[in-house]
C-alpha cells in the first residue's frame, strides 16, 4: 500500500532556530513530491519536488528531494512565530492521470517566542 | 474566482440528516478534488473530477458519500444520513488540468455531526 510518513510529528522550538522536516514515501508510482504549510484550514502550497537533488528555496524556506532515499525534508532557517503551522507532505500519485496527492501525517510546528 | 473557494465554512448538523457542501474552483482549472482531514489525521482523498465526469471515486467512504460537478465548475459534496464519524473538515481542492500539475486548497468546511 503506498504511504507518506512524515518525521517528526511535533516539534516545539524557539525564535531563530533553525529546523529541518522529514518525510519518507512509499509509492509506486511516483511522479512528484509537495509541500504544504495548513495553519487554519486551507493548505497553502509551498513547493513542488520533481528532481532529485535539486534545491528549491524561497525565503527562510528551502526543500530538497533524494528519489535514491525515497525521501524529502524541508529547511526553515531563522524560525518565526508566524512559522508555527502543520507542515504536510504529499506525493501525486502517477498510477493515473489524476494527479491525486497521497499524504503524510503532518508535523506539527510551534514556534515560540 | 482568485481561490477555490467553500461554503458553508461551518456546519453543525444531527445525525442521520443530510448535508451538502459546495465547492467553486479556481477559473479555468478543470480538475477537481474533495479531501477529508479527520482530527489529528492527514488529508484523505475522496474523488477526483476532470470536468463534469469523476473518473476515480474511489476515496469515498460509503454510499451515503456522493459528488457531482456541473458546468466543469461548482461542486456539491452530499452526505446522506450523517454519522458522527463524518465530523471532520472537508477540502475541496483545484488544479489546471489535473496530472502533475499543481493543486491548490480551499479553506474548507468544518462538519460537526452532533
Amino acid at each position: 500500500e503506498d504511504k507518506v510518513v512524515q518525521s517528526p510529528l511535533s516539534l516545539v522550538v524557539h525564535e531563530g532556530d533553525t529546523v529541518t522536516l522529514n518525510c519518507s514515501y512509499e509509492v509506486t508510482n511516483f511522479r512528484s513530491l509537495l509541500w504544504y504549510k495548513q495553519e487554519k484550514k486551507a493548505p497553502t502550497f509551498l513547493f513542488m519536488l520533481t528532481s532529485s537533488g535539486i534545491e528549491k528555496k524561497s525565503g527562510r524556506l528551502s526543500s530538497i528531494l533524494d528519489k535514491k532515499e525515497l525521501s524529502s525534508i524541508l529547511n526553515i532557517t531563522a524560525t518565526q512565530t508566524g512559522d508555527s503551522a502543520i507542515y504536510l507532505c504529499a506525493v501525486v500519485d502517477g498510477s493515473s492521470n489524476t494527479g491525486k496527492l497521497i499524504f503524510g501525517q503532518g508535523t506539527t510546528l510551534q514556534v515560540k517566542p | 474566482g482568485a481561490g477555490v473557494s467553500q461554503s458553508p465554512s461551518n456546519k453543525v448538523t444531527e445525525k442521520g440528516k443530510d448535508v451538502e457542501l459546495r465547492c467553486d474552483p479556481i477559473s479555468g482549472h478543470t480538475a477537481l478534488y474533495w479531501y477529508r482531514q479527520s482530527l489529528g489525521q492527514g488529508l484523505e482523498f475522496l474523488i477526483y473530477f476532470q470536468g463534469n465526469s469523476a473518473p476515480d471515486k474511489s476515496g469515498l467512504p460509503s454510499d451515503r458519500f456522493s459528488a457531482e460537478r456541473t458546468g466543469g465548475s461548482v461542486s456539491t459534496l452530499t452526505i446522506q444520513r450523517t454519522q458522527q464519524e463524518d465530523s471532520a473538515v472537508y477540502l475541496c481542492a483545484s488544479s489546471l488540468m489535473g496530472g502533475g500539475n499543481t493543486i491548490y486548497f480551499g479553506e474548507g468546511s468544518w462538519l460537526t455531526v452532533v
